[in-house]
C-alpha cells in the first residue's frame, strides 16, 4: 500500500469540527477518486478528478469539499458532519488511458463523527 | 445503465477445497470487469481484470476468473482455498464516460475454515 497513502488512518471528530483527509499517490497516475464505504452498503463513489479537474460529483452534500491541487494529492475537507457520515473513506488513483483501467486504493481513513 | 450483482453475502468453504465467488454484470457495449479483495482495516487490493482476450483470466494469489458473455458472469475462482483468503471480495465493472469510473458490487465475504 505504499502506492497510495492516506492520512490520518483514524479520525474522531465532533459535529462542529473542521478536519481534512489527505491522499497521496506515488504511481504517476492522472485520476484520483474519493469513495465512502459504510457497513453493509456498496462502495459509494463521491468525487472523481482527472488531471486535477473535478469530473464527477455524485450528489455529495456540501459538508464534504474536495480539493486536488495536483495530480498526486487529493484532499477531502470536512465540516459540520453528521453521525451518519461515519464510515471508511477510501482514496484511489488510476491512469486514464486505453490500456489500463484498474484503480489502486489507499488503506482508508476510518472516520467517526460523535 | 451499468450494474454489478454479487448474489451471495457470504461464502463458506473448507481449506483445501475449491472456491467460487459469483458476479453477474449488466453493461452496454464491451464489459471491462475487475475483482478486488479487502482485508480487515485495509483498502481494496486489485486481483485481476478482464478487458479482452481469453475468457479465463489469472490474477494474484492464485485466483482466476472466468468471463462468460452469454451468462453475463465473471465468477472468481481458486482451486484450493487457504484460511488467509478469508476477506471481502468485490466485483466491479467499468462505467460509462471517458475515464476509469468503476461500479462495484455489494461485496461477498469469503470465510475459509481450517
Amino acid at each position: 500500500e505504499t502506492g497510495v497513502t492516506q492520512t490520518p488512518r483514524h479520525l474522531v471528530m465532533g459535529m462542529t469540527n473542521k478536519k481534512s483527509l489527505k491522499c497521496e499517490q506515488h504511481l504517476g497516475h492522472n485520476a484520483m477518486y474519493w469513495y465512502k464505504q459504510s457497513a453493509k452498503k456498496p462502495l459509494e463513489l463521491m468525487f472523481v478528478y482527472n488531471f486535477k479537474e473535478q469530473t464527477e460529483n455524485n450528489s455529495v452534500p456540501s459538508r464534504f469539499s474536495p480539493e486536488c491541487p495536483n495530480s498526486s494529492h487529493l484532499f477531502l475537507h470536512l465540516h459540520t458532519l453528521q453521525p451518519e457520515d461515519s464510515a471508511l473513506y477510501l482514496c484511489a488513483s488510476s491512469q486514464d488511458n486505453r490500456d489500463t483501467y484498474e484503480q489502486y486504493f489507499g488503506p482508508g481513513t476510518r472516520l467517526t463523527v460523535t | 445503465a451499468q450494474s454489478v450483482a454479487q448474489p451471495e453475502d457470504q461464502v463458506n468453504v473448507a481449506e483445501g477445497n475449491p472456491l467460487t465467488v459469483k458476479c453477474t454484470y449488466s453493461v452496454s457495449g464491451n464489459p471491462y470487469l475487475f475483482w478486488y479483495v479487502q482485508y480487515p482495516n485495509r483498502g481494496l487490493q486489485f486481483l485481476l481484470k478482464y478487458i479482452t482476450g481469453d475468457n479465463l483470466v489469472k490474477g494474484s494469489y492464485g485466483f482466476e476468473a472466468e468471463f462468460n458473455k452469454s451468462q453475463t458472469s465473471f465468477h472468481l475462482k481458486k482451486p484450493s482455498a487457504l484460511v488467509s483468503d478469508s476477506a471481502l471480495y468485490f466485483c466491479a465493472v467499468r462505467g460509462s464516460g471517458g475515464y476509469n469510473k468503476l461500479i462495484f458490487g455489494a461485496g461477498t465475504r469469503l470465510a475459509v475454515h481450517p
